[in-house]
């Protein structure tokens, strides 16, 4: 079982406000990185898949960065909103087995109007 | 657009009775796996499936098994269930490692 970590656990933040967390993991073995954001009611959301050292991501407001050689990411969000409120999780796969990620336990965002 | 469907949103049983909790994807993706969610424990993988009748244990498969019979279909069977196996439920399927998981809404299950 891989050994990944998120922080923080959670967060509140005010509206408008641009915020970031981390997702470490260990950096050998590297295949990809899946980030997903986890509203309450719904079902898991793929943000990103990431794959490249160095890359880089965008959707709308919300980012992402990859650093395989050290194994972290950092998932921001610029502007917060209410409806940003959610779960984050990460996920790295290492290419070994039938396509099986390891999820961190996830930064609660709660974004405060 | 993508769907996974899982059969019941809330199920409550009785500790003792085989639960059956179905999956159902429209992508025809070959992959498809079974999580739980506990509070402070994230999504742990329970069993997957690469292909149709093929099965691999996940971290947590003790208690559980599963079927796949045909490839849009993974079952998710609790043998006899127990109060411990209380827990939101959920069903994804992908085409592989670099795509992205796709995930059905749950079954939040109470097991009295």
């Amino acid at each position: 079982i891989l050994n990944v970590e998120q922080s923080p656990q959670s967060l509140h933040v005010q509206e408008g406000d641009s915020t970031n967390f981390t997702c470490s993991f260990p950096s050998s073995n590297f295949y990809a990185l899946h980030w997903y954001r986890w509203e309450t009611a719904k079902s898991p959301e793929a943000l990103f898949v990431m794959t490249l050292n160095g890359d880089e991501k965008k959707k709308g407001r919300i980012s992402a960065t990859l650093n395989t050689k050290e194994g972290y990411s950092y998932l921001y969000i610029k502007g917060s909103q209410p409806e940003d409120s959610a779960t984050y999780l990460c996920a790295p796969y290492s290419g070994a087995g039938s396509y099986q990620l390891t999820f961190g336990k996830g930064t609660k965002l709660s974004v405060i109007p | 657009d993508v769907k996974v469907t899982q059969s019941s949103r809330y199920l409550v049983k009785r500790t003792g009775e085989k639960v059956f909790l179905e999956c159902v994807q429209d992508m025809d993706h070959e992959n498809m796996f079974w999580y739980r969610q506990d509070p402070g424990l994230g999504l742990r993988l329970i069993y997957f499936s690469y292909d149709v009748k093929m099965k691999e244990k996940g971290d947590i498969p003790e208690g559980y098994s599963v079927s796949r019979e045909k490839k849009e279909r993974f079952s998710l069977i609790l043998e006899s269930a127990s109060t411990n196996q209380t827990s939101m439920y959920l069903c994804a399927s992908t085409l592989g490692g670099n795509q992205p998981q796709h995930f059905g809404d749950g079954t939040r299950l109470s097991i009295l």
